[in-house]
């Protein structure tokens, strides 16, 4: 089956740690995302990545870092620095820049 | 600036009623591109529809229809005879001029239908 995974669904983590959230697909999609949700709100992009090696910041990237090694992968670090990282973190993916995008089933992260 | 308004928070109707979810954009791109996304309670964005800002013709698709007016800058989502399992967060978006890809979402109508 195509599609995109996001591991875990559900993560715990104390205040200071750096934590790590996984995101892979399928679907020999070029351009890959991060969005973050937070509760009552829409989405916002965090970074995105159109090509392997490369990645660009979205609209709130401070505390938060990625890397694109491959094209199926497309990890998020929520680093300490970030300054209230509870939130729903949601990955997609597309063809290319401007195609339709795609979502995964997303990680609930709570910092306690 | 782009941006993307869904002035209904919350929506409630008894089910087979028909309901209708607006959607206001702001941008000033002559090309872009409107989507709109279901957020079961799951949390998974389903993809609904996408279009191109040149195709004004309105679509249907089921018991789904959509309304494109460039005239009023609006894209609103009509769901006819609806469904307890149309209960979710619908989520209205505009895609940047670039090629980034880049979705600016509006804030997302909460639609309960009650049996």
């Amino acid at each position: 089956d195509g599609g995109i995974t996001q591991s875990p669904k559900y993560l715990f983590r104390k205040e200071g740690q750096n934590v790590t959230l996984s995101c892979e697909q399928n679907l020999n999609h070029d351009a890959m995302y991060w969005y973050r949700q937070d509760p009552g709100q829409g989405l916002r992009l965090i970074y995105y990545s159109q090509i392997v090696n490369d990645f660009q910041k979205g609209d709130i990237a401070e505390g938060y870092s990625v890397s694109r090694e491959k094209k199926e992968s497309f990890p998020l670090t929520v680093t300490s620095a970030q300054k209230n990282p509870t939130a729903f973190y949601l990955c997609a993916s597309s063809m290319a820049g401007r195609d339709t995008q795609y979502f995964g089933p997303g990680t609930r992260l709570t910092v306690l | 600036a782009q941006k993307v308004t869904q002035a209904q928070t919350e929506i409630s109707v008894v089910e087979k009623e028909d309901v209708t979810l607006d959607c206001v954009y702001e941008t000033r791109d002559t090309t872009y591109y409107l989507f709109w996304y279901k957020q079961p309670p799951s949390g998974e964005l389903v993809f609904l529809i996408r279009r191109n800002s040149f195709d004004e013709q309105n679509e249907i698709s089921g018991r789904y229809s959509w309304n494109f007016q460039k005239s009023t800058s609006s894209f609103n989502f009509t769901i006819t005879a609806s469904q307890v399992v149309d209960s979710a967060v619908y989520f209205c978006a505009l895609s940047e001029a670039s090629n980034t890809g880049k979705l600016i979402f509006g804030q997302g109508t909460t639609l309960q239908v009650k049996p």
